[in-house]
């Protein structure tokens, strides 16, 4: 099982990010898969998750409105947009697979994608 | 929302050594609590989930134990590869949040 994430991006404030995350090594429907990101030198914050199955997505309240969550069953792709990013968006975006279903653990991770906004 | 707050925030013990870490919510959330271990530069690891059940491939020497509002997290041998900041995330309810975070060094 394996997540690979897109590369390091650069943006300014009001722009738009999306995020790929390219599943490999499993059903790729059979499990959810859960965005976190690590803003530099802090902890995790939950971001949302989607099921891979039908597309059933829930949001962290503080980003209702700006992200949204897709997946792509023809490419076991998963997809994480932000838009209007703000300074306080730069962080470290991970995607992750739900490891045991109804818990919401999750693993494995993808590597991360940094996203850095900056005027 | 639910609030975990883990202690210490961090920690030095030598190799050998039993560490401990709490975590303690702000409600009751069952038994609904994973733990996880990020070590530096890489991305976290899943180690325990429903407060107890180890993951597959992980190591016996890490125990998660507790139900309601207070858990811990136990390493019994601390090793050198054990150096990481451990974090653990309840799943109650919406919102899923984490502690802050408990970043373990050897001595």
């Amino acid at each position: 099982v394996q997540l690979v994430q897109s590369g390091v991006e650069v943006k300014k404030p009001g722009a738009s990010v999306k995020v790929s995350c390219k599943a490999s090594g499993y059903t790729f429907t059979n499990f959810g898969i859960t965005w976190v990101r690590q803003a530099p030198g802090q902890g995790l914050e939950w971001m949302g998750w989607i099921s891979a199955d039908n597309g059933d997505t829930d949001y962290a309240q503080q980003l209702q409105g700006r992200v949204t969550m897709t997946t792509d069953t023809s490419t076991n792709t998963a997809y994480m947009e932000l838009r209007s990013l703000r300074f306080d968006d730069t962080a470290l975006y991970y995607c992750a697979r739900v490891a045991v279903v109804g818990t919401s653990a999750v693993d494995p991770w993808g590597q991360g994608t940094l996203v850095t906004v900056s005027s | 929302d639910i609030q975990l707050t883990q202690s210490p925030s961090s920690l030095s013990a030598s190799v050998g050594d039993r560490v401990t870490i709490t975590c303690q919510a702000s409600q009751d959330i069952r038994n609904y609590l994973n733990w996880y271990q990020q070590r530096p530069g890489k991305a976290p690891k899943l180690l325990i989930y429903d407060a107890s059940s180890l993951q597959m491939g992980v190591p016996s020497r890490f125990s998660g134990g507790g139900s309601g509002t207070h858990f811990t997290f136990t390493i019994s041998s601390l090793q050198p590869e054990d150096i990481a900041t451990y974090y653990c995330q309840h799943y109650d309810n919406l919102p899923l949040t984490f502690g802050g975070g408990t970043k373990v060094q050897i001595k």
